[in-house]
């Protein structure tokens, strides 16, 4: 079946704008994270989802960023006002039900650039 | 919170020989421990997990070993081959209590040499 999916693939934008991040988990995932992979760095966790309730959003850097899901399917990740410390591929990733022991699938990540 | 180190960041070897990665983590909580292979422009794939009530598990090539008293844990992988090469990750966390955050590692970036 279709795997996780993330738009736009490559984003550049200029610092100050506003961008909005798109992901489609796997039908029928109830879970869903959004992570953040500086250049050289780790995953860094930013938020995740079990349904459209958002029980842990402990790893946004900043009140710029926020993230939504509706139907328990899309999911939104808007950075307000950029900077270029924004500049990071921020990947999606889906699992079956809650909890660690369920594999994460991962989508192909959105390059973020701000200029 | 948790913390991870991994080292070495990157490795080469050649091909045929054995690889080994090493994590550590903070939380003594912790008690499940993922590994994820990234290839180069793709996507972290899951290759292999232990629970923190087992001390080894091996699937094939790879396995992992955890020692709880000293908080690190190791991938191995044995009789490389090309498309071992990637970034593989580890990651620990801390399960139950709705907590779901995979603590990662910054990554080792493997290279076979042929």
């Amino acid at each position: 079946g279709a795997g996780v999916s993330q738009s736009p693939s490559n984003k550049v934008t200029e610092k100050g704008k506003d961008v909005e991040l798109r992901c489609d988990p796997i039908s029928g995932h109830t879970a869903l994270y959004w992570y953040r992979q500086r250049l050289g760095q780790g995953l860094e966790f930013l938020i995740y989802f079990q349904g459209n309730s958002a029980p842990d959003k402990s790893g946004l850097p900043s009140d710029r960023f926020s993230a939504e899901r509706t139907g328990e399917s899309v999911s939104t990740l808007t950075i307000q006002r950029t900077q270029q410390e924004d500049s990071a591929v921020y990947l999606c990733a889906s699992s079956r039900d809650r909890g660690p022991y369920n594999e994460q699938f991962f989508g192909p990540g959105t390059r973020l650039t701000v200029l | 919170g948790e913390n991870v180190e991994q080292h070495p960041s990157t490795l080469s070897v050649q091909e045929g020989d054995s690889a080994v990665i090493k994590c550590t983590y903070s939380d003594s909580a912790s008690n499940y421990f993922p590994w994820y292979k990234q290839e180069l422009g793709k996507r972290p794939q899951l290759i292999i997990d232990i629970r923190s009530n087992v001390g080894e598990k091996k699937d094939q090539r790879i396995a992992v070993t955890l020692n709880k008293t000293a908080k690190h844990f190791s991938l191995h992988i044995t009789e490389t081959q090309p498309e071992d090469s990637a970034v593989y990750f580890c990651a620990a966390v801390r399960t139950g209590f709705g907590n779901e955050k995979l603590t990662f590692g910054t990554g080792t970036r493997l290279t076979i040499i042929p």
